[in-house]
């Protein structure tokens, strides 16, 4: 059983495109992020929800648009796609808040921008 | 503000050898502090982690790591590695009541026979 899914594995796309990324934990966890690791591998947060409401948005351009239809799924939906989106990105989850430095994450998801 | 060095974007080391990853800290309050590994094409994994209470603190895999505060340090190590063992490995720290982690831009351990 798979604890953190991630959908599609691989994207190419276009810019100027737009595009998703779902993610689904079964867990039971409360809290969901989503992190972009750029190509030095250096991993940064840049959302994160609990119990569907929004908690942590880390500058990120607001091209880029969280969305939790219920506490097991955080997807992210990118606008106007750039090459500089180009990354893999990674969903997590934890318990809750207060657990929220223990983290499960999926597999990622390789974005390529052309 | 916290942050993490990784001094070593890259470790070498033979197959039955020992290794030591380094990680330091910095931050104004108390901290917990990770380990997680990254092995090729999947997500990261939590490999310990130290909350509180013994500064020596023992994961999966054999791997170890010991909290200084003093030298704000909490280095990974291993006595003797395996081929399996060739992965990214980031260290990463969570002070106390805040929701977040923050992570060091990593260390590739390369285990060869």
């Amino acid at each position: 059983d798979t604890a953190v899914s991630q959908t599609p594995k691989y994207l190419v796309t276009q810019m100027g495109n737009d595009k998703s990324i779902k993610c689904e934990q079964n867990l039971g966890h409360d809290t969901m992020y989503w992190y972009k690791q750029d190509s030095k591998k250096f991993l940064k947060i840049m959302f994160s929800y609990n119990n569907k409401e929004l908690i942590i948005n880390e500058t990120v351009p607001n091209r880029f648009s969280p969305k939790s239809p219920d506490k097991a799924h955080l997807n992210l939906h990118i606008n106007s796609l750039e090459l500089g989106d180009s990354a893999v990105y990674f969903c997590a989850s934890s318990q809750d808040l207060r657990t929220a430095y223990e983290q499960y994450f999926g597999p990622g998801t390789r974005l390529t921008v052309t | 503000a916290q942050s993490v060095t990784q001094l070593d974007s890259q470790v070498p080391v033979f197959e039955e050898a020992p290794v030591e990853l380094r990680c330091n800290y910095s931050s104004s309050v108390s901290v917990y502090l990770f380990w997680y590994v990254q092995y090729p094409n999947q997500g990261l994994q939590l490999l310990l982690k130290y909350l509180s209470g013994s500064t020596l603190v023992k994961g999966i895999n054999g791997f170890e790591a010991e909290f200084n505060k003093s030298q704000t340090s909490f280095h990974l190590r291993k006595p003797s590695v395996h081929i399996s063992d060739t992965a990214e490995y980031f260290c990463a720290v969570s002070e106390s009541g805040f929701q977040k982690l923050v992570f060091g831009t990593g260390t590739r351990l390369l285990v060869s026979p």
